[in-house]
């Protein structure tokens, strides 16, 4: 277990609000990534981060912005939350488990409800 | 663009037999990783096993093995002797420049 919190776990929101969602790891690792899940998509990373102030957009980065001011903590915010932000967001941190294997972990991910 | 293809929406396997859950992947990166997960209907994601595109043999965790077909570009998760308990929604991701998942098998074990 890499130790990954998310927070909130729950929340609902209004139209047109931002919202910040935290991601916290204790393994020190480099790569966090932002995911958010929704029925038929799997999951799609919207942005990630290779280490502190960098970071890179995913696929599905329209409307978020993310920023890592240290390598524990990797912020997401929904600069004006839209009903089609409404999903699961999942934080992971990735790493190295042996030479050349990788081990993803994941946080208990955030329900985030746009009214 | 890279993209991860699982053909299988839901799957059924009696307890105690082997399945193969599909996955195909498409990219032009040379190098890449290819992971399964596991996700319970608590909502989770578990990491299973992982498959680097330069490793010669196949993965194995336990009762998860991946069967690698680079040829093919196919990165199949096999999982031996089922348990109820790994009844679930199984993802296979790819990693090259980012992270790919592909939409989720649903498995269900029969006893």
């Amino acid at each position: 277990d890499a130790g990954i919190t998310q927070s909130p776990r729950h929340k609902v929101t209004e139209t047109g609000t931002p919202v910040t969602l935290r991601c916290h790891q204790t393994e020190n690792h480099r790569y966090m990534y932002w995911y958010r899940q929704d029925p038929g998509h799997g999951l799609r990373l919207i942005h990630y981060s290779y280490g502190v102030k960098d970071t890179d957009k995913g696929e599905v980065s329209d409307g978020y912005s993310v920023s890592r001011s240290k390598t524990e903590d990797f912020l997401l915010t929904l600069e004006s939350a839209t009903s089609s932000q409404t999903s699961v967001y999942f934080c992971a941190s990735i790493a190295p488990a042996g030479t050349g294997v990788y081990e993803q972990y994941f946080g208990p991910g955030t329900r985030l409800t746009v009214t | 663009a890279q993209k991860i293809t699982q053909t299988q929406p839901g799957m059924f396997v009696q307890e105690k037999e082997a399945v193969t859950l599909d996955c195909t992947y498409d990219t032009s990166d040379p190098s890449y990783g290819l992971f399964w997960y596991k996700q319970p209907s608590s909502g989770e994601m578990i990491f299973l096993i992982y498959q680097g595109s330069y490793d010669q043999q196949n993965a194995t965790e336990g009762r998860y093995s991946l069967n690698f077909q680079k040829a093919r570009k196919s990165a199949n998760l096999v999982i031996s002797a089922s348990q109820l308990g790994d009844s679930a929604m199984y993802f296979c991701a790819m990693n090259g420049n980012q992270f790919y998942f592909g939409t989720g098998t649903s498995l269900t074990v029969i006893p």
